[in-house]
């Protein structure tokens, strides 16, 4: 398994404005997630979080949106821009620790109010 | 495409009863199945997980799935609930495979309540 961090563990954010989210693992890891947990409904994968190139984005998910780096095997960010109240959710980053393990494990989330 | 069904959005049961909680899935090729339980303010954590082999697969807490391919079916099962047990609970699937199983697709919850 592994460990995995979130910053903040939840903000309130005025519309209009963005947040970087930071997602630490405590090894490397082979692949990085980002989910979106809208109140009281499940999760939707927003994208892929490549090392070193562009993240691999949903349908319904965009860059300009949702910008994400991941500049090494344990570390990844997720920004979300302009923000508006119906960026309120969770969020949540996710693991697959190795390519013969197909499990995924998550953060703790980030519990976003956008006002 | 993969999707799931979680045939019941929630579940009261009393303390020390048996409950099921049902997932159905739909998938044109080989899936990987897994549960995750979410208890209130906190991330997922991994119940268990199908990936072949044995059908009957067991996890923490003492819960245990039984994969059904003809059915499409990986219910989830435990002889005797606690309060603690108390929580949101997702089944979720994944395309088999290397490169292919990393996408995962939650169905939309069971919040299973544990009564005294």
């Amino acid at each position: 398994s592994a460990v995995i961090s979130q910053k903040p563990s939840r903000d309130i954010c005025q519309r209009g404005t963005s947040l970087t989210i930071q997602c630490q693992v405590d090894s490397q890891v082979t692949m990085m997630f980002w989910y979106r947990q809208q109140p009281g409904q499940s999760l939707t994968l927003i994208a892929t979080a490549n090392q070193g190139s562009e993240a691999t984005y949903e349908s319904g998910f965009v860059i300009d949106k949702f910008p994400i780096s991941r500049p090494n095997l344990t570390f990844s960010t997720l920004t979300v821009s302009n923000m508006s109240p119906e960026d309120s959710s969770i969020y949540l980053c996710s693991v697959r620790v190795g390519l013969h393990s197909y499990e995924q494990y998550f953060g703790p989330g980030t519990r976003l109010t956008v006002t | 495409a993969q999707s799931v069904t979680q045939l019941d959005s929630q579940v009261p049961v009393f303390e020390e009863a048996p409950v099921e909680l049902r997932c159905n899935y739909s998938s044109s090729v080989s899936v990987y199945l897994f549960w995750y339980v979410q208890y209130p303010n906190q991330g997922l954590q991994l119940l268990l997980k199908y990936l072949s082999g044995s059908t009957l697969v067991k996890g923490i807490n003492g819960f245990e799935a039984e994969f059904n391919k003809s059915q499409t079916s990986f219910h989830l099962r435990k002889p005797s609930v606690h309060i603690s047990d108390t929580a949101e609970y997702f089944c979720a699937v994944s395309e088999a495979g290397i490169t292919s199983g990393s996408r995962l697709t939650f169905g939309e919850g069971t919040q299973l309540t544990v009564n005294p």
